[in-house]
Protein backbone atom coordinates (compact mmCIF):
# COMPACT_ATOMS: atom_id res chain seq x y z
CA UNK A 1 0.00 0.00 0.00
CA UNK A 2 1.12 3.36 -0.33
CA UNK A 3 1.59 5.92 1.81
CA UNK A 4 2.45 9.92 2.57
CA UNK A 5 3.73 11.34 5.67
CA UNK A 6 3.80 15.48 6.53
CA UNK A 7 5.02 15.17 10.01
CA UNK A 8 4.58 19.16 9.89
CA UNK A 9 1.39 19.89 10.57
CA UNK A 10 1.72 23.70 10.13
CA UNK A 11 4.84 25.98 10.27
CA UNK A 12 5.53 29.65 11.02
CA UNK A 13 7.95 32.05 9.39
CA UNK A 14 8.83 35.27 8.97
CA UNK A 15 8.69 36.92 5.63
CA UNK A 16 12.36 36.37 3.80
CA UNK A 17 13.30 33.15 5.88
CA UNK A 18 13.39 30.07 4.15
CA UNK A 19 11.36 27.24 4.67
CA UNK A 20 11.32 23.59 4.44
CA UNK A 21 8.50 21.29 3.86
CA UNK A 22 9.13 17.45 4.84
CA UNK A 23 7.32 14.60 3.12
CA UNK A 24 7.97 10.85 3.50
CA UNK A 25 6.51 8.69 1.75
CA UNK A 26 6.40 4.77 1.16
CA UNK A 27 5.40 2.38 -1.93
CA UNK A 28 6.27 -1.25 -2.77
CA UNK A 29 6.72 0.27 -6.58
CA UNK A 30 9.65 0.68 -8.30
CA UNK A 31 8.18 3.18 -10.81
CA UNK A 32 6.25 5.98 -8.96
CA UNK A 33 5.58 9.58 -9.27
CA UNK A 34 5.81 11.96 -6.76
CA UNK A 35 3.80 15.57 -6.39
CA UNK A 36 3.83 18.55 -4.61
CA UNK A 37 0.50 20.93 -4.68
CA UNK A 38 -0.58 23.84 -2.73
CA UNK A 39 -3.74 24.89 -1.99
CA UNK A 40 -4.71 28.64 -1.05
CA UNK A 41 -7.64 29.63 0.88
CA UNK A 42 -9.77 29.83 -2.04
CA UNK A 43 -9.34 26.00 -2.14
CA UNK A 44 -8.00 24.83 -5.67
CA UNK A 45 -4.98 22.31 -5.83
CA UNK A 46 -2.63 24.36 -7.30
CA UNK A 47 -0.20 21.68 -9.29
CA UNK A 48 3.84 22.57 -8.80
CA UNK A 49 6.25 19.67 -9.65
CA UNK A 50 5.45 16.30 -10.62
CA UNK A 51 8.79 14.12 -10.49
CA UNK A 52 9.63 9.95 -11.18
CA UNK A 53 11.14 7.74 -9.74
CA UNK A 54 14.20 7.04 -11.89
CA UNK A 55 14.88 10.93 -11.84
CA UNK A 56 16.90 11.71 -8.39
CA UNK A 57 18.09 15.04 -9.72
CA UNK A 58 17.03 18.27 -7.36
CA UNK A 59 14.98 20.71 -9.17
CA UNK A 60 14.54 24.07 -8.73
CA UNK A 61 12.26 26.20 -10.29
CA UNK A 62 12.65 30.65 -9.26
CA UNK A 63 12.24 30.02 -5.23
CA UNK A 64 11.18 26.69 -4.98
CA UNK A 65 13.45 23.62 -5.17
CA UNK A 66 12.72 19.96 -4.57
CA UNK A 67 15.00 17.44 -2.58
CA UNK A 68 14.32 13.78 -3.77
CA UNK A 69 16.27 11.08 -2.07
CA UNK A 70 15.08 7.61 -2.99
CA UNK A 71 17.69 6.53 0.06
CA UNK A 72 15.50 8.09 2.82
CA UNK A 73 12.08 8.09 0.70
CA UNK A 74 11.40 11.49 0.86
CA UNK A 75 11.06 14.48 -1.48
CA UNK A 76 11.41 17.81 0.51
CA UNK A 77 9.98 21.31 -0.71
CA UNK A 78 11.84 24.42 -0.01
CA UNK A 79 11.17 27.80 -0.44
CA UNK A 80 13.89 30.09 -0.34
CA UNK A 81 12.93 34.09 0.28
CA UNK A 82 9.52 33.05 1.48
CA UNK A 83 6.56 35.78 0.51
CA UNK A 84 3.63 36.05 2.47
CA UNK A 85 1.76 34.77 -0.95
CA UNK A 86 2.91 31.43 -0.17
CA UNK A 87 1.01 31.08 2.83
CA UNK A 88 -1.21 27.88 1.85
CA UNK A 89 -1.00 24.19 2.88
CA UNK A 90 1.00 22.40 0.44
CA UNK A 91 0.06 18.83 -0.16
CA UNK A 92 2.84 15.75 -1.11
CA UNK A 93 1.15 13.34 -2.83
CA UNK A 94 2.51 9.73 -4.51
CA UNK A 95 1.01 7.91 -7.26
CA UNK A 96 2.07 4.66 -9.13
CA UNK A 97 1.81 3.32 -12.73
CA UNK A 98 -1.15 5.33 -13.68
CA UNK A 99 -1.92 2.97 -16.66
CA UNK A 100 -2.04 0.11 -13.05
CA UNK A 101 -3.60 2.65 -10.45
CA UNK A 102 -4.10 5.99 -11.31
CA UNK A 103 -4.67 7.22 -8.08
CA UNK A 104 -3.17 9.64 -6.13
CA UNK A 105 -2.50 9.42 -2.11
CA UNK A 106 -2.51 12.70 -0.58
CA UNK A 107 -0.67 13.19 2.44
CA UNK A 108 -1.97 15.54 5.44
CA UNK A 109 -1.00 18.50 4.33
CA UNK A 110 1.18 21.07 5.99
CA UNK A 111 0.16 24.68 6.86
CA UNK A 112 2.56 27.20 6.18
CA UNK A 113 2.09 31.07 7.22
CA UNK A 114 4.20 33.66 6.35
CA UNK A 115 4.43 36.71 9.08
CA UNK A 116 5.01 40.21 7.36
CA UNK B 1 -10.45 29.38 -18.70
CA UNK B 2 -9.02 26.16 -19.96
CA UNK B 3 -8.66 24.83 -16.53
CA UNK B 4 -11.28 22.28 -14.73
CA UNK B 5 -14.02 23.67 -13.72
CA UNK B 6 -16.96 22.94 -11.15
CA UNK B 7 -21.00 23.72 -10.39
CA UNK B 8 -21.76 25.03 -8.01
CA UNK B 9 -18.78 26.15 -6.13
CA UNK B 10 -20.84 25.93 -2.83
CA UNK B 11 -23.65 24.45 -2.26
CA UNK B 12 -25.76 24.48 1.53
CA UNK B 13 -28.41 21.84 1.46
CA UNK B 14 -30.65 19.80 4.03
CA UNK B 15 -29.83 16.30 5.65
CA UNK B 16 -32.15 13.97 2.84
CA UNK B 17 -31.76 16.21 -0.29
CA UNK B 18 -30.20 15.16 -3.09
CA UNK B 19 -27.22 16.85 -4.60
CA UNK B 20 -25.49 16.63 -8.02
CA UNK B 21 -22.15 18.53 -8.89
CA UNK B 22 -20.76 19.14 -12.18
CA UNK B 23 -17.35 19.03 -13.59
CA UNK B 24 -15.95 20.18 -16.93
CA UNK B 25 -12.48 18.93 -17.31
CA UNK B 26 -10.02 20.85 -19.30
CA UNK B 27 -10.79 19.54 -23.23
CA UNK B 28 -8.16 17.32 -24.06
CA UNK B 29 -7.84 15.54 -20.96
CA UNK B 30 -9.61 11.42 -20.99
CA UNK B 31 -9.40 11.01 -17.74
CA UNK B 32 -11.47 12.58 -14.91
CA UNK B 33 -11.36 11.97 -11.20
CA UNK B 34 -13.22 12.39 -8.27
CA UNK B 35 -11.55 12.87 -4.55
CA UNK B 36 -13.53 14.60 -1.34
CA UNK B 37 -11.69 16.93 1.31
CA UNK B 38 -12.18 17.23 4.76
CA UNK B 39 -11.21 19.89 6.93
CA UNK B 40 -8.04 19.59 8.22
CA UNK B 41 -7.30 16.45 5.84
CA UNK B 42 -5.85 15.79 1.87
CA UNK B 43 -7.86 15.19 -0.49
CA UNK B 44 -8.79 11.12 -0.59
CA UNK B 45 -10.19 9.68 -3.80
CA UNK B 46 -13.28 8.33 -4.55
CA UNK B 47 -13.55 7.70 -8.08
CA UNK B 48 -12.16 8.07 -12.01
CA UNK B 49 -13.31 7.66 -15.58
CA UNK B 50 -11.57 7.45 -18.88
CA UNK B 51 -13.63 8.48 -21.48
CA UNK B 52 -16.77 7.72 -20.74
CA UNK B 53 -16.04 4.43 -18.57
CA UNK B 54 -15.40 4.48 -14.86
CA UNK B 55 -12.84 2.06 -13.91
CA UNK B 56 -12.46 2.58 -10.44
CA UNK B 57 -14.37 3.41 -6.85
CA UNK B 58 -13.55 3.82 -3.55
CA UNK B 59 -14.59 2.12 -0.84
CA UNK B 60 -15.68 5.85 0.15
CA UNK B 61 -17.82 5.99 -2.47
CA UNK B 62 -21.08 4.02 -0.31
CA UNK B 63 -24.43 3.44 -2.50
CA UNK B 64 -25.86 7.10 -2.28
CA UNK B 65 -23.29 8.43 -4.70
CA UNK B 66 -23.29 8.03 -7.99
CA UNK B 67 -20.73 9.71 -10.49
CA UNK B 68 -21.38 9.56 -14.32
CA UNK B 69 -19.64 11.00 -17.57
CA UNK B 70 -21.60 9.72 -20.27
CA UNK B 71 -20.58 11.33 -23.57
CA UNK B 72 -17.05 11.39 -22.22
CA UNK B 73 -16.42 15.00 -21.38
CA UNK B 74 -18.51 16.70 -18.44
CA UNK B 75 -18.89 14.44 -15.44
CA UNK B 76 -21.57 14.70 -12.63
CA UNK B 77 -21.73 13.40 -9.13
CA UNK B 78 -24.65 12.98 -7.16
CA UNK B 79 -25.22 12.04 -3.89
CA UNK B 80 -28.86 11.05 -2.81
CA UNK B 81 -30.07 10.90 0.71
CA UNK B 82 -27.66 13.90 2.12
CA UNK B 83 -26.59 13.13 5.42
CA UNK B 84 -24.44 15.46 7.98
CA UNK B 85 -21.21 13.33 7.05
CA UNK B 86 -21.53 14.38 3.54
CA UNK B 87 -20.20 17.77 4.63
CA UNK B 88 -17.32 18.24 2.66
CA UNK B 89 -15.43 19.87 -0.43
CA UNK B 90 -15.91 17.57 -4.12
CA UNK B 91 -12.69 18.20 -5.84
CA UNK B 92 -12.82 17.19 -9.77
CA UNK B 93 -9.37 16.64 -11.82
CA UNK B 94 -8.78 15.63 -15.03
CA UNK B 95 -5.29 14.84 -17.03
CA UNK B 96 -4.27 13.08 -20.42
CA UNK B 97 -3.12 9.43 -20.22
CA UNK B 98 -2.59 9.65 -16.43
CA UNK B 99 -0.09 12.33 -16.64
CA UNK B 100 -0.44 15.42 -14.41
CA UNK B 101 -3.38 15.62 -12.95
CA UNK B 102 -5.02 19.41 -12.54
CA UNK B 103 -7.34 20.31 -10.32
CA UNK B 104 -10.43 22.36 -9.86
CA UNK B 105 -12.03 24.70 -7.66
CA UNK B 106 -14.00 21.98 -5.63
CA UNK B 107 -17.28 22.37 -4.20
CA UNK B 108 -18.33 22.82 -0.95
CA UNK B 109 -21.21 20.90 0.30
CA UNK B 110 -22.81 22.00 3.94
CA UNK B 111 -25.40 19.76 5.37
CA UNK B 112 -27.72 21.22 8.10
Amino acid sequence: AQKVTQAQTEISVVEKEDVTLDCVYETRDTTYYLFWYKQPPSGELVFLIRRNSFDEQNEISGRYSWNFQKSTSSFNFTITASQVVDSAVYFCALSVDPNRDDKIIFGKGTRLHILP
Amino acid sequence: DTGVSQDPRHKITKRGQNVTFRCDPISEHNRLYWYRQTLGQGPEFLTYFQNEAQLEKSRLLSDRFSAERPKGSFSTLEIQRTEQGDSAMYLCASSFDGNTIYFGEGSWLTVV
